[in-house]
C-alpha cells in the first residue's frame, strides 16, 4: 500500500469551478512534488517543495496554485481550468531534497474538466 | 536538454521468458536511476533503484547500469501476465536536485 495518500481519487469540474487536490505523506519525507500525466505519456513535473518551500515551478499556468501547509501535506488549488488540463495528477515525495533518493507516488487524482 | 529514451514497444514475450527493457540517457553526470512499473490507469510504482555500475537483483528483477555507455536496463525473469504494464525509466540528473527525468515508457505484454 502506498504511503502517499491523495484525495479525491476522481474529480469532475467545470471551467469556472474552484477545487483542490490534497496529498499527505507519513514517511517523514522533506521533498514533495506534483506531477501531471496525460494518457500514454510519462509524468510531467509541475512543482517541487523542499522543506515546505517552493523550490521548482516548471512554468505552470497560474490557474494551478500549489500550497504546502506543513511537511506532511501538499495541496494543489485549481481555478478556471481548461478541458486540456484533464489528466492524472500525481503527488510524490522523496526523503531529503538533494539526496538522490527514491521518488514515491500516490495513487493519483484523475481530473476531468468539462 | 536532458533526455531519457526508451523503446515504446509494445514488447511482447511469452509467459516464463525473460523480458529485457532498455533505457539510455543523455546527461553523462547522472547518478541515480530508477525503474517504475505503471499499470493502465494507475500510478507509477517503484520497483528498482540503482546507483552504481553493475547488476542489482531483487527477486525476479535485475537492473543493470553502465555509466560509460549511459545505459540502464531491467530484466524480468520468469515473466508473468501480471507483469504486463508500462515500465518507466527515470534518471535523477544530479544528486542535488529533484528534477527526475522520465523516459516515455516501454509497454510490456506477457502472453499466457
Amino acid at each position: 500500500d502506498t504511503e502517499v495518500t491523495q484525495t479525491p481519487k476522481h474529480l469532475v469540474m467545470g471551467m469556472t469551478n474552484k477545487k483542490s487536490l490534497k496529498c499527505e505523506q507519513h514517511m517523514g519525507h522533506r521533498a514533495m512534488y506534483w506531477y501531471k500525466q496525460k494518457a500514454k505519456k510519462p509524468p510531467e513535473l509541475m512543482f517541487v517543495y523542499s522543506y515546505e518551500k517552493l523550490s521548482i515551478n516548471e512554468s505552470v499556468p497560474s490557474r494551478f496554485s500549489p500550497e504546502c501547509p506543513n511537511s506532511s501535506l501538499l495541496n494543489l488549488h485549481l481555478h478556471a481550468l481548461q478541458p486540456e488540463d484533464s489528466a492524472l495528477y500525481l503527488c510524490a515525495s522523496s526523503q531529503e531534497p538533494g539526496s538522490a533518493g527514491e521518488l514515491f507516488f500516490g495513487e493519483g487524482s484523475r481530473l476531468t474538466v468539462l | 536538454q536532458k533526455e531519457v529514451e526508451q523503446n515504446s514497444g509494445p514488447l511482447s514475450v511469452p509467459e516464463g521468458a525473460i523480458a529485457s527493457l532498455n533505457c539510455t540517457y543523455s546527461d553523462r553526470v547522472s547518478q541515480s536511476f530508477f525503474w517504475y512499473r505503471q499499470y493502465s490507469g494507475k500510478s507509477p510504482e517503484l520497483i528498482m533503484s540503482i546507483y552504481s555500475n553493475g547488476d542489482k537483483e531483487d527477486g525476479r528483477f535485475t537492473a543493470q547500469l553502465n555509466k560509460a555507455s549511459q545505459y540502464v536496463s531491467l530484466l524480468i525473469r520468469d515473466s508473468q501476465p501480471s507483469d504486463s504494464a508500462t515500465y518507466l525509466c527515470a534518471v535523477n540528473p544530479d544528486n542535488y536536485g529533484q528534477n527526475f527525468v522520465f523516459g516515455p515508457g516501454t509497454r510490456l505484454s506477457v502472453l499466457p
